[in-house]
């Protein structure tokens, strides 16, 4: 149990539904991001919320939306997904964005493993 | 940002201990090295932090040499369990870590 909690753990949807991604997390930490895990690539990093604001957009294209309601919640919304957004979404959270000092670290939820038909 | 350069993978036996060293050849002066551990189907899990010589908690030692141009993360008598993707951070980019293809370590009975 790593303090962060996403769900749904799996999800199957096709290009025209709209379904989102939740993620809880109970570190009392400001930062939180999302990632995304296609099979055999490194982690790509989508977004990032500071203190609820967003600090980073990937160029990630807009049919994946994100809201952070407040620091302890974040959401990515889909729609209209294509088939090569089939991938792992993980969410991250840290105490705050500067990951570069001793101690600092990323703690992720389990994923939500995504297929898209 | 420094490049960090790791084994693409790795076999072990259960009970032997796994040496996975990462080439940083341009780490900065204030840089960290930072090794995350992923599991098949889970997000990456913090293991070890170092900054130079040697750091060690319950699940693994990290030996970082001098240059500090590159560091061993050390996993003592492993088990099936420890089977996993291993990746060695170095720095961060504008507050952002970047994770590599990092090190599968496969441990066979």
């Amino acid at each position: 149990e790593t303090g962060v909690t996403q769900t749904p753990r799996h999800l199957v949807m096709g290009m025209t539904n709209k379904k989102s991604l939740k993620c809880e997390q109970h570190l009392g930490h400001n930062a939180m991001y999302w990632y995304k895990q296609s099979a055999k690539k490194p982690l790509e990093l989508m977004f990032v919320y500071n203190f609820k604001e967003q600090t980073e957009n990937n160029s990630v294209p807009s049919r994946f939306s994100p809201e952070c309601p407040n620091s302890s919640h974040l959401f990515l919304h889909l729609h209209t997904l294509q088939p090569e957004d089939s991938a792992l979404y993980l969410c991250a959270s840290s105490r705050d964005q500067t990951l570069g000092r001793p101690n600092e670290k990323l703690f992720f939820g389990s994923g939500t493993q995504l297929s898209v038909l | 940002l420094a490049k960090t350069t790791q084994p693409i993978s790795m076999d072990s036996y259960e009970g032997q201990e796994v040496n996975i060293t990462c080439s940083h050849n341009n780490i900065a002066t204030n840089d960290y090295i930072t090794w995350y551990q992923q599991f098949p189907s889970q997000g990456p899990r913090f293991i070890i932090q170092g900054y130079k010589t040697k750091v060690t908690n319950e699940v693994a030692s990290l030996f970082i040499p001098a240059d500090r141009k590159s560091s061993t993360l050390s996993l003592p008598r492993v088990s099936l369990s420890d089977t996993a993707v291993y990746y060695c951070l170095v720095g961060v980019d504008d507050y952002k870590l970047s994770f590599g293809a990092g090190t599968t370590v496969t441990v066979r009975a």
